[in-house]
Order: C-alpha cells, then structure tokens, then sequence
C-alpha cells in the first residue's frame, strides 16, 4: 500500500500562469512534509516543508498548503517559470524529521515558454 | 561549497558480479542516508545511519545488500551477486534533521 501518492505522473502549464501540484497521504502519524524538486542527471533538492500544526507555508513563489482532514497537500507554484520544469516529489514523515521520509513517485512539471 | 558526493556517477555491470557505491556526506552531517529510485518510482528508503549509533537497515530489499559508514563520515554500499531488478538510480542523503542534501546519485544498470 503506498502511503504517499502523487496521481498525477504530468502537468504542463503555461509561464506566467499557476502550477498546482497535489499529494496525498495515508498515514496518519506523518507530522512533516517536504516537496523535492529533481532535474535530469541530478539528486533532488529541498523546496519546501509545512509541518502538521500549519495549514500553509510561503517562500517567494512556492506555497504548500496542508488540509490533515483530508490528508492532502499541494504545492502552488505562481507565477510559473520555464526554468520550474522538473519533476517534483512529495514527502512524509514522522516525528518532524525528514529522514526516512516517504516519498511519493513524483510529478513531472512542464512549463512552456 | 561543497555537497554530497556520489561516485561512480554511472556503473554497468553483469549480472551475478558484486558492486560498491560510494558517497561523502556534507561535513558536519551526522545522518546519512541511502534511496534508490526505480524508472518511474519515487524514491525507496534503504539504510539510515545516524552518529555512532547501529544503522537502520529496515529498507534493505535483500540481504545482498550492505552498507558500511567508516569513521562517521564516507560511506559505501554494497550489492553482492547483483540482478536486473537492482537497477535504478541510488542515492545518498546526509541531514540536519528539517531536510534532505541528496547526490547526483549512481546510475547501476545491471546486463
């Protein structure tokens, strides 16, 4: 049973306009969230996290916002840019640290000029 | 500055032969992870050490696979008597707890 789930394997959007990316989780005991972003040839980096006692977390133009009730998350990407393209991994883990986090199987962001 | 580091970037090699890959963490980090990523999967925990204390080996697939972190710092994983179905792409994470620093990774296809 996988306990993260990204349903969407692709989105593609057009620059300028908002990217939502969804995630959702089985597991209850998950406290801590993260978002990855991975280009091609490269190991993922962090984006940004919200942990379970927030329902939303802003950096500049990535906001993640959190619903517990229905276990999901989402990533709001505005305004999109080309240079956003990559593919993006959900994250969950327990006890607020990141290790051993579950990841979901991504979803791959095209942004067209 | 420097991040973690994974060699080699790319390995091939035959089925049945045995394989080491190698990671150097970011200095300071006392947690290290190892994830492998399957074509079109996310990412698969596989070992966890953290400090001086004995690793998590809870998501080793099989007992052919082994890792060893020396003198808290570089680390190798081992794959003995390597199959098809051990090829993906293996990462290395070191953590200060709030996120993952991850490689570029190891590419291991297996013929």
């Amino acid at each position: 049973d996988q306990q993260v789930k990204q349903n969407s394997p692709s989105l593609s959007v057009q620059e300028g306009r908002i990217s939502i990316l969804n995630c959702d989780y089985t597991n209850s005991m998950f406290d801590y969230f993260l978002w990855y972003k991975k280009y091609p040839a490269e190991g993922p980096t962090f984006l940004i996290s919200i942990s379970s006692i927030k329902d939303k977390n802003e950096d500049g133009r990535f906001t993640v916002f959190l619903n517990k009730s229905a276990k999901h998350l989402s990533l709001h990407i505005v305004p999109s840019q080309p240079g956003d393209s990559a593919v993006y991994f959900c994250a969950a883990s327990e006890e607020y640290d990141a290790g051993k986090s579950t990841f979901g199987d991504g979803t791959t962001l095209t942004v067209k000029p | 500055g420097a991040g973690v580091s994974q060699s080699p970037s790319n390995k091939v090699t035959e089925k049945g032969k045995d394989v080491e890959l190698r990671c150097d963490p970011i200095s300071g980090h006392t947690a290290l992870y190892w994830y492998r990523q399957s074509l079109g999967q996310g990412l698969e925990f596989l070992i966890y050490f953290q400090g001086n204390s004995a690793p998590d080996k809870s998501g080793l697939p099989s007992d052919r696979f082994s890792a060893e972190r020396t003198g808290g710092s570089v680390s190798t994983l081992t794959i003995q008597r390597t199959q098809q179905e051990d090829s993906a792409v293996y990462f290395c994470a070191s953590s200060v707890r709030t996120d993952l620093h991850f490689g570029n990774g190891t590419r291991l296809t297996v013929t």
